[in-house]
């Protein structure tokens, strides 16, 4: 079980877009539409921001959209806002009955 | 509104037993959830170590499932951790966190998490 796989860093503009790739197999991301994405900003816990691959739970901005082609997951943030600045994680059903998460993304 | 709040000692010594507790308020934790714990090493991501069941059914990250047992206590609303054997590549912050289910017995899991307590930094040190 092995973590999935991010850019350890994105940067970007306040108002431009930025995607993060989280590249799994054909065991986790792959197979199951169980793929979440989490915000968290320094000394804080992780907050949901996508789930299902691509549901925004109330409250989260639509400026997050999350999407998944093959074994790669994605999360998309546009209009990027100076409190979007924060380390990304996504998260996957791994099979039996486990879960796996990604690396993680510093966004700047 | 879930409410979730770990505590436990913040120091634990090498090859001893690290042992924390996740109060609920908000919820019942009889209610079908998953209840999880989740780890994150200093300056490293989050590792998902196990969970347990409102039915108290346990599922543990393969790679601890000799040192680590999750607990369910209904009667204080409250789930446990324990990971014996410690050793410094232990020290993290440990969450806890629900997953929501729903369904009679085995809930169904929903697959991700909704919501944390705020951490605890536990180091292995002697």
């Amino acid at each position: 079980q092995s973590a999935l796989t991010q850019p350890r860093s994105v940067s970007g503009s306040p108002g431009q877009s930025v995607t993060i790739s989280c590249t799994g197999t054909s065991n986790d991301v792959g197979s199951y539409n169980y793929v979440s994405w989490y915000q968290q900003h320094p000394g804080n816990a992780p907050k949901l921001i996508i789930y299902d691959v691509s549901t925004r739970p109330s409250g989260v901005a639509d400026r997050f959209s999350g999407s998944k082609s093959g074994n790669t997951a994605s999360l998309t943030i546009s209009g990027l806002r100076t409190e979007d600045e924060a380390d990304y994680y996504c998260s996957s059903y791994a099979g039996s009955y486990t879960y796996v998460f990604g690396t993680g993304t510093k966004v700047t | 509104q879930v409410q979730l709040q770990e505590s436990g000692p913040d120091l634990v010594e090498p090859s001893g037993t690290l042992s924390l507790t996740c109060a609920v308020s908000g919820a019942s934790i009889s209610s079908p959830n998953w209840w999880t714990w989740v780890r994150q090493s200093p300056g490293e991501g989050l590792e998902w170590l196990g969970e347990i069941s409102n039915s108290e059914s346990i599922n543990y990250n393969p790679s601890l499932r000799s040192r680590i047992i999750i607990s369910v206590d209904k009667f204080e609303n409250h789930f446990s951790l324990e990971l014996n054997s410690v050793t410094a590549a232990d020290t993290a912050v440990y969450y806890c966190a629900r997953m929501p289910g729903w369904g009679e017995g085995i809930p169904v899991a929903g697959g991700y998490f909704d919501y944390w307590g705020q951490g605890v930094l536990v180091t292995v040190s002697s």
